[in-house]
């Protein structure tokens, strides 16, 4: 089982449709979670750190299940600009300075 | 301008050769980290730093050599023992303050090439 799952998709979605993503995690000690955000052949950009209660930051909405060993992101009226692949990350064994990568989920949003 | 630099954007090597990609940051950040990314693939790390003068082999450190002789500075050599080199690399920086917010940047990355 890979360290951290993410659907590859592509998602294609409509502007202003609400779109979510899952990730699992394998490693239960896990404590930092994070989503990124990656446009084609750049570097990984921090979207959002995900806490436990939920967070919201505009129209993206990051959710964490401990009990499953699940993160969520919601997109909600997706813009053409969040065209992209969505990264979920989450720090691996060995504390919090070793992150691991999911591969991705790429969403196009379409006019 | 605070960031992460790479250098260069891209690199042509011929099969033998050893190159040296280079990762300056100017953000006072304590830990580097280096990571190879393939197409439809995650990001899998190769070495990291935590301290000058220190570092420890990632997930796929064959074939690669770094060194930390500065904080703000941590050189990838990729080698002629690295089989499959034709990669995208990344450099990353993180704060390590030890809360579990500390976040990684990362650089733009070299886009390498073996001929």
């Amino acid at each position: 089982r890979k360290e951290v799952e993410q659907d590859p998709g592509p998602f294609n979605v409509p502007e202003g449709a609400t779109v979510a993503f899952n990730c699992t995690y394998s490693n239960s000690a896990s404590q930092s979670f994070f989503w990124y955000r990656q446009d084609c052949r750049k570097e990984p950009k921090l979207l959002m750190s995900v806490y436990s209660s939920g967070n919201e930051d505009g129209r993206f909405t990051a959710q964490l299940n401990r009990a499953s060993q699940y993160i969520s992101l919601l997109i909600r009226d997706s813009k053409l600009s969040d065209s992209a692949t969505y990264l979920c990350v989450v720090n691996g064994l060995g504390g919090y300075n070793k992150l691991i990568f999911g591969a991705g989920t790429r969403l196009a949003v379409h006019p | 301008d605070g960031g992460i630099t790479q250098s260069p954007k891209y690199l042509f090597r011929k099969e033998g050769q050893n190159v040296t990609l280079s990762c300056e940051q100017n953000l006072n950040h304590d830990a580097m980290y280096w990571y190879r990314q393939d197409p439809g693939q995650g990001l899998r790390l190769i070495y990291y730093s935590q301290i000058v003068n220190d570092f420890q082999k990632g997930d796929i450190a064959e074939g690669y050599s770094v060194s930390r002789e500065k904080k703000e500075s941590f050189p990838l050599t990729v080698t002629s023992a690295q089989k499959n080199p034709t990669a995208f690399y990344l450099c990353a920086s993180r704060t390590t303050s030890g809360s579990s917010t500390d976040t990684q940047y990362f650089g733009p990355g070299t886009r390498l090439t073996v001929l």
